[in-house]
């Protein structure tokens, strides 16, 4: 069936540093790719999506790219900031296309001043 | 516009008790999602609406939970008797639509602790 693996957390950096989580999923057909943030104390808020292979979404200065020769969708950021802090959480919307997500296990991202 | 509303926010039961929760999603969303999260873990789709229909509902262990949306708009799902396991934050999202490339949105979920 159809799954997403995420790299384990936590990640901690220090304030303007570069972000890599990595995402890995398995998945039949053309599944639409997804990372949410969960801010502490807050539900699950859509970051960003792509819907097709080599698009790339982006938002609030993350990006990320959906790779289906090497089935990824890494996201990525240039300078975070301690607002940022969260956990991160890469999704699929695939092969059922009920909609129905399949989300990996989320990445705590803890950023220093 | 309004997110999608959850209550209550917290809930307390012993194990063999019951317990409900609601969820009212965006005006004119047709399809309503209730997932598990346990600590440490991505939510866990149990079960999907399109309007009062049941869309999936096979990762629902319906021996012990049970869902609703009779008039196609809010929700409520039970669990009937409640196990230990079954801590966890439940979540309900909604969408416009129905499909791989509709995008969901959460609510805040009600965070249950059953000891």
């Amino acid at each position: 069936g159809d799954s997403v693996t995420q790299m384990e957390g936590p990640v901690t950096l220090s304030e303007e540093a570069f972000l890599t989580i990595n995402c890995t999923y398995t998945a039949t057909g053309y599944p639409s790719l997804f990372w949410y943030v969960q801010y502490p104390g807050e539900g699950l808020q859509l970051l960003l999506k792509a819907t097709k292979a080599d698009d790339k979404g982006s938002n609030k200065g993350f990006e990320a790219t959906y790779r289906k020769e090497t089935t990824s969708f890494h996201l990525e950021k240039g300078s975070v900031q301690v607002s940022d802090s969260a956990v991160y959480f890469c999704a699929l919307s695939g092969s059922s296309n009920t909609g129905k997500l399949i989300f990996g296990q989320g990445t705590t991202l803890q950023v220093k001043p | 516009e309004a997110g999608v509303a959850q209550s209550p926010r917290y809930k307390i039961i012993e194990k063999r008790q019951s317990v409900a929760f609601w969820c009212n999603p965006i005006s004119g969303h047709a399809t309503l999602y209730w997932y598990q999260q346990i600590l440490g873990q991505g939510p866990k789709l149990l079960i999907q609406f399109q309007n009062n229909g049941v869309v999936d509902d096979s990762q629902l262990p319906k021996d012990r939970f049970s869902a609703e949306r009779l008039k196609g708009v809010d929700s409520t799902l039970k669990i009937q008797p409640a196990k230990l396991e079954d801590s966890a934050v439940y979540l309900c999202a909604s969408s416009s639509g129905q499909g791989a490339r509709e995008t969901q949105y959460f609510g805040p979920g009600t965070r249950l602790l059953v000891l």
